[in-house]
């Protein structure tokens, strides 16, 4: 079955544009994560969807939202761009839990932002 | 921080040791998973030890967990250059991951 997709791969922008990253979970999988990755900060949790509802967030800004369709898919938005917005942004679905399993995640390639 | 924290940041080794690489988080689990990334890549799920396990293996691959101490180790017994990547534990709820150990495997 198809994996994770993210898109685009790669997004440049400039300074205070804003952008919107999107991510195709697993068919079947419900929940979506989001997560920025730079080399000095390691991988921060950005939020968490389950079921269109946003469950989990982390400590980033108001500039950083996100949303979830119907179909599961989800994108996340940042407005107001910054130099230090420049990352991997990855996306990571997961099956919902059934009988008291929890599978690992899924991630996807990550979509690569570069801010100018 | 619930996070989970990964030491060393960074481990060299010669193809054929083992690596061994520690996790320890500060809250109670109900599990904890280990992932591995490629050079700019997605993370790929490796394996997931549940709070009642103390042990679990896949392949070369060995984990234990001690929820006393609050910490766990992955164990890569016969390592390959194609080993060479970072190394991610992760929290089970939230999946919140630390800063990971860097592998490198020397042929």
């Amino acid at each position: 079955k198809a994996g994770v997709t993210q898109t685009p791969r790669y997004l440049i922008k400039t300074r205070g544009q804003q952008v919107t990253l999107s991510c195709s979970p697993i068919s079947g999988h419900r929940s979506v994560s989001w997560y920025q990755q730079t080399p000095g900060q390691g991988l921060q949790f950005l939020f968490e969807y389950f079921s269109e509802t946003q469950r989990n967030k982390g400590n980033f800004p108001g500039r950083f939202s996100g949303r979830q369709f119907s179909n599961s898919r989800s994108e996340m938005n940042v407005s107001t761009l910054e130099l230090g917005d420049s990352a991997l942004y990855l996306c990571a679905s997961s099956p919902p839990p059934g009988q008291g399993r929890v599978h690992g995640y899924t991630f996807g390639s990550g979509t690569r932002l570069t801010v100018v | 921080s619930q996070q989970g924290e990964e030491d060393p940041q960074a481990l060299s080794i010669q193809e054929g040791e083992n690596a061994t690489m520690n996790c320890s988080y500060k809250t109670s689990i109900n599990n904890l998973q280990w992932y591995r990334q490629n050079s700019g890549r997605g993370l790929v799920h490796l394996i997931l030890i549940r709070s009642n396990e103390r042990e679990k293996h896949s392949g070369r691959l060995r984990v234990t967990l001690d929820t006393s101490k609050k910490s766990s180790s992955l164990l890569i017994t016969a390592s390959r250059a194609a080993d060479t990547a970072s190394y991610f534990c992760a929290r089970g709820e939230g999946m919140r991951f630390g800063a990971g150990t860097r592998l490198t495997v020397k042929p």
